[in-house]
């Protein structure tokens, strides 16, 4: 069974950049057709995806926040990652790294991580 | 982009009652339409997919309907681990979440 973990610092200036990464365990990054997915909730807010990425490196992002987003792929050690730049408190929220299942009738983010909290505070 | 209005936005239910939260597309999503729990502190979890497949391991009370922009996810006889909020997803066209539905206990 499929299990994600978030990783990456907590607390944040204004300015900087969020690193997170997301260690895959149970199945393997370069599974196809799954896409490999950011998603991040500010506390007691809704959920908002963030963008993903296809082992071959092909990406799509939310088109709001696509200016500082890169996500990125390191098969070698099975995991992925993401980078935000230019954080401000806005930016504050539970992180998660999900499997989105890929092109398909049923495509939908079927693994979740248990996620991250990112703080932005000067 | 493709907008997810959800509602309501909270509702509060007995155990036992038939809940049903609607969710509608901006456009047309064919059955592209996914329902999520979450519950206090957990990360979401998927109940149903392409608007009315029940994952598996899902009680059959939850069942999922519609097509095209308008989806419902009901709840039939809600039980006590029911209570949580409840989210849609469009996976269409790149992804987007509607904004949640909170069912509390009244």
């Amino acid at each position: 069974q499929v299990q994600l973990q978030e990783s990456g610092p907590g607390l944040l200036k204004p300015s900087e950049t969020l690193s997170l990464t997301c260690t895959v365990s149970g199945d393997s990054v370069t599974g196809s057709p799954y896409y490999w997915t950011w998603i991040r909730q500010p506390p007691g807010k809704g959920l908002e995806w963030i963008g993903y990425i296809h082992y071959s490196g092909s990406t799509l992002y939310n088109p709001s926040l696509k200016s500082r987003v890169t996500i990125s792929v390191d098969t070698s050690e099975n995991q992925f990652s993401l980078r935000l730049s230019s954080v401000t408190a806005a930016d504050a929220a539970i992180y998660y790294c999900a499997r989105d299942t890929g092109p398909r009738w049923d495509d939908a983010f079927d693994a979740w991580g248990q996620g991250a909290m990112v703080t932005v505070s000067s | 982009d493709i907008q997810m209005t959800q509602s309501p936005s909270s509702l509060s239910a007995s155990v036992g009652d038939r809940v049903t939260i609607t969710c509608r597309a901006s456009q047309n999503i064919i059955r592209y339409l996914n329902w999520y729990q979450q519950k206090a502190g957990k990360a979401p979890k998927l109940v149903i997919s392409a608007a009315s497949s029940l994952q598996s391991g899902v009680p059959s009370r939850f069942s999922g309907s519609g097509s095209g922009t308008e989806f419902s996810l009901t709840i039939n006889s809600l039980q006590p681990e029911d209570f949580a909020t409840y989210y849609c997803q469009q996976s269409y066209s790149a992804r987007t979440f509607g904004q949640g539905t909170n069912v509390e206990m009244k």
